[in-house]
């Protein structure tokens, strides 16, 4: 089983719409959890960390859930640019970095 | 914008050659990390360092070696470039944080995307 699972998409979803991609990790004593924007042949870039009580920066919205061990990132009014494979990042105690999953690819047509 | 830099960005050469992927990063950062991403993949740790004439390695198994001599600079060497090496070599650099946190963001270089023949 791998680490940090994701639904690998894509997500094809209309210009405007509002799109959810959750992320479970195995770990329970995981620490630190984050969402990371990767587009095409670039490198990833950190989107935003996710916090217990759950963040919102703009159109994006992330939570956590330690019970079931997954986190989740919301996105409001999907914008083209919003295309990208996001990546659910996590720090596990102990561990010197991080842990990647593999991404979900997300394509907002307009 | 990040401070962190690759060179070369992308790389084609022939089996049995001996390479050296660049990286560079300007922030002063102590922490410096290798990761490789095959395409649609995710990204695995292959070394990192804590500082000065300290590496480790990472989660997936790696043929090649890296040095740490100076802060800014986190050099990886293949000493003889298989086609199994064919991938995108990632660099990261990270600072300790001012929160209390062990760990804040990872900034990452533009990568190095290497083509063994």
């Amino acid at each position: 089983r791998k680490e940090v699972e994701q639904d690998p998409g894509p997500f094809n979803v209309p210009e405007g719409a509002t799109v959810a991609f959750n992320c479970t990790y195995s770990n329970s004593a995981s620490q630190s959890f984050f969402w990371y924007r990767q587009d095409c042949r670039k490198e990833p870039k950190l989107l935003m960390s996710v916090y217990s009580s759950g963040n919102e920066d703009g159109r994006f919205t992330a939570q956590l859930n330690r019970a079931s061990q997954y986190i989740s990132l919301l996105i409001r009014d999907s914008k083209l640019s919003d295309s990208a494979t996001y990546l659910c990042v996590v720090k596990d105690t102990g561990r010197r970095a991080l842990t990647f999953g593999s991404g979900t690819r997300l394509q907002v047509q307009p | 914008e990040a401070d962190i830099y690759q060179t070369p960005r992308y790389l084609v050469i022939g089996t049995g050659k001996k390479i050296t992927l660049e990286c560079s990063q300007t922030m002063g950062h102590d922490k410096m990390y290798w990761y490789q991403q095959d395409p649609g993949m995710e990204l695995h740790l292959i070394h990192y360092s804590y500082g000065v004439n300290s590496t480790e390695k990472g989660d997936l198994s790696s043929e090649s070696t890296v040095s740490r001599i100076r802060t800014e600079h986190f050099p990886l060497t293949l000493e003889s470039a298989r086609p199994s090496h064919t991938s995108q070599y990632l660099c990261a650099s990270s600072d300790p944080g001012t929160s209390g946190v062990s760990y804040n963001e990872q900034f990452f270089g533009p990568g190095t995307r290497l083509t063994v023949l």
